[in-house]
């Protein structure tokens, strides 16, 4: 039973345009919310989180999305850029007990120049 | 530079013949957790520890253990590897319970032959 799920397995972009890439939970519990990055043969890396007191979160380049009512997150990078090619996972977790982050199985995103 | 060492890289073992995969950080963070990843499929928690507190998740089989000797180190034995247990094993660490992110190592991919 997967309760984090990223339904797009790939994505390709064009260089200096958006990518949007999203998650879907199913676990009301979760109210905090974070993207890895992931490049081959190295581990995630911490992108950018989200609480559910928010809708929104912006760091640069990269602005998450959160739709409570919906169960949705999205991740949004503007204008992408060859170097983001990477795999992302999104992660949430309940912000109560032990904080364990349940991922989903991942958007590889691919950059085109 | 602070960070989560993962040791080997990769690992080939023989069906049956225990293994010992080796986690170690420098950020003196409270929580260690191991993650399998297997072929994409989402990184799954196995168990973690807060401190000296092990937490093990309801579904990790009892053929994996950890060890957690001092606030560095963490380790995690696989008693009798099975074909089913080659997968991507990742390190992470967190600087406390609560809405922190993760540091990952870069994972250690282990092989059953």
């Amino acid at each position: 039973d997967q309760q984090v799920k990223q339904n797009s397995p790939s994505l390709s972009v064009q260089e200096g345009r958006i990518s949007i890439l999203n998650c879907d939970y199913t676990n009301s519990m979760f109210d905090y919310f974070l993207w890895y990055k992931k490049y081959p043969a190295e581990g995630p890396t911490f992108l950018i989180s989200i609480s559910s007191i928010k809708d929104k979160n912006e760091d640069g380049r990269f602005t998450v999305f959160l739709n409570k009512s919906a169960k949705h997150l999205s991740l949004h990078i503007v204008p992408s850029q060859p170097g983001d090619s990477a795999v992302y996972f999104c992660a949430a977790s309940p912000t109560s007990g032990t904080y364990k982050y349940i991922f989903g199985t991942g958007t590889r995103l691919k950059v085109l120049a | 530079d602070a960070m989560v060492i993962q040791n080997p890289r990769y690992q080939v073992t023989q069906f049956g013949k225990p293994v010992t995969l080796s986690c170690s950080q420098t950020l003196n963070h409270n929580v260690m957790y191991w993650y399998q990843q297997k072929s994409s499929q989402a990184p799954k928690l196995l168990f973690h520890y807060y401190d000296k507190d092990f937490n093990n998740e309801a579904d990790t089989p009892d053929n994996f253990q950890s060890r957690r000797p001092n606030t560095s180190f963490c380790f995690l034995d696989i008693r009798s590897p099975g074909l089913g247990d080659a997968a991507m094993y990742l390190c992470a660490t967190s600087m406390d319970r609560g809405p922190y992110g993760y540091t990952f190592g870069s994972g250690t991919r282990l092989t059953v032959v």
